[in-house]
């Protein structure tokens, strides 16, 4: 695709309930990172994938959090039992190749948990 | 640990210049900079590879220290367009940990 494309845009969710944010990169893109971004806050580092592979999983905040990509492509972020703190836009980006290129960011998933 | 950023803040007249630092606690091999306006996403600046690298977008330049592990951002001539929230992000030596960000900086560019 032209770019970095996240679903949903928004998500609003019940307290308890498990959610599934999708992230499609850029064709060709081998790295892949999810980040999470609460109000006026910095880019928190959540996970990053070289290919189908998380060499580093220790940013995910808690084991309610997983993360898959699958074919090199589709990665998509679950958050199982979510709690009102989990409420943030949800970011995903791209590059090629590596980590030291030009990374590509999605518009993101505002996950708002009433 | 994510890389840390000063000053947290600040507010120039358009036209006045601004620096913006970046410190590391890791042995680094790249240095990025991202500029995020509000509402939107991220969006790429420059990357620094090399210790001694200085690059340059438009009017914004940044150089990369190695032996220091730092970072700084020029913004020359500011221009109402520069406003919005910088980051500096690190791939340490390695590069298993990914890219990670610092807090970011807010610029605000008054006429």
């Amino acid at each position: 695709g032209a770019g970095v494309s996240q679903s949903p845009s928004n998500k609003v969710t019940e307290k308890g309930k498990d959610v599934e944010l999708r992230c499609d990169p850029i064709s060709g893109h081998t790295a892949l990172y999810w980040y999470r971004q609460s109000l006026g806050q910095g880019l928190e580092f959540l996970i990053y994938f070289q290919g189908n592979s998380a060499p580093d999983k220790s940013g995910l905040p808690s084991d309610r959090f997983s993360a898959e990509r699958t074919g090199g492509s589709v990665s998509t972020l679950t958050i199982q039992r979510t709690q009102q703190e989990d409420s943030a836009v949800y970011l995903c980006a791209s590059s090629q190749m590596t980590v030291n290129t030009e990374a590509f960011f999605g518009q993101g998933t505002r996950l708002t948990v009433v | 640990q994510q890389p840390v950023q000063s000053p947290q803040a600040v507010i120039l007249r358009e036209g006045e210049d601004a620096v913006i630092n970046c410190s590391s606690s890791k042995a680094l091999y790249s240095v990025h900079w991202y500029r995020q306006k509000h509402g939107e996403a991220p969006v790429f600046l420059m990357i620094l590879l090399k210790g001694g690298e200085q690059m340059r977008h438009e009017k914004i330049s940044a150089s990369f220290n190695e032996k220091k592990q730092q970072s700084s951002l020029y913004l020359t001539a500011s221009q109402l367009s520069y406003s919005g929230t910088y980051f500096c992000g690190e791939v340490p030596i390695g590069g298993a940990d990914g890219l990670t960000f610092g807090k970011g900086t807010h610029l605000i560019i008054q006429p």
